[in-house]
């Protein structure tokens, strides 16, 4: 089955401070991962994703496929950073959302 | 529109009773996608309108669900005999076809079952 395991429901850290979102995912498959992220008060977006390699407000995501992880890094945190976060798998029509994680910057 | 828009924002109805919640996408956008995401949990996968082709129906929970929609345009889900576990916050995502990758969310109807 498929499955996306974001294991902190919570986090928090310091502004200034790195911060590391995990996230592992059990796939059949080669699925394009994304992270989504859900800021206060607003929509769903997309974040990153994985196949183009990019950095998005100064977060990067690396794919594992050994460790099957695709966790989402920042080295330095903002306060604007503070949101929910959710890793997704994808494969065919289909997006697998993670639990998410909630991170908060202690400013 | 601006975005995709979904009504009502909330509903709370009764054990038994038939809901129905309805999702207008961006123009344009023929991919449109129904989640589910119960409290404390991620977001479920329901449903996958493509154009005129079947949907994928895959992630539907019951025969309790169903959804439609007309061309490319709104989308109903109806959930019949409504259950306290029905409860969620019902997600609608749209995009353009092939661009599953980028998905474009709704604000949600968060259905409360008493």
């Amino acid at each position: 089955a498929q499955r996306v395991t974001q294991p902190e429901k919570l986090l928090s850290v310091f502004k200034g401070a790195p911060v590391e979102l995990k996230c592992n995912y059990s796939y059949s498959g080669s699925p394009e991962l994304f992270w989504y992220v859900q800021y206060s008060r607003q929509r769903l977006q997309l974040l990153l994703r994985h196949i183009s390699r990019e950095s998005i407000k100064g977060f990067t995501a690396d794919l594992n496929k050994g460790e099957t992880s695709f966790h989402l890094k920042k080295p330095f945190a903002q306060e604007e950073d503070s949101a929910m976060y959710y890793c997704a798998p994808h494969t065919g029509n289909q997006f697998y959302f993670g639990t998410g994680t909630s991170l908060t910057v202690i400013p | 529109g601006a975005g995709v828009s979904q009504s009502p924002s909330n509903k709370v109805t009764e054990k038994g009773k038939d809901v129905e919640l309805r999702c207008d996408p961006i123009s344009g956008h023929t991919a449109l996608y129904w989640y589910r995401q119960r409290l404390g949990q991620g977001l479920e996968f329901l449903i996958y309108f493509q154009g005129n082709s079947a949907p994928d129906k895959s992630g539907l929970p019951s025969d309790r669900f169903s959804a439609e929609r007309t061309g490319e345009s709104v989308s109903t889900l109806t959930i019949q005999r409504t259950q306290q576990e029905d409860s969620a916050v019902y997600l609608c995502a749209s995009s353009f076809f092939g661009r599953a990758d980028t998905q474009y969310f709704g604000p949600g109807t968060r259905l409360t079952v008493l």
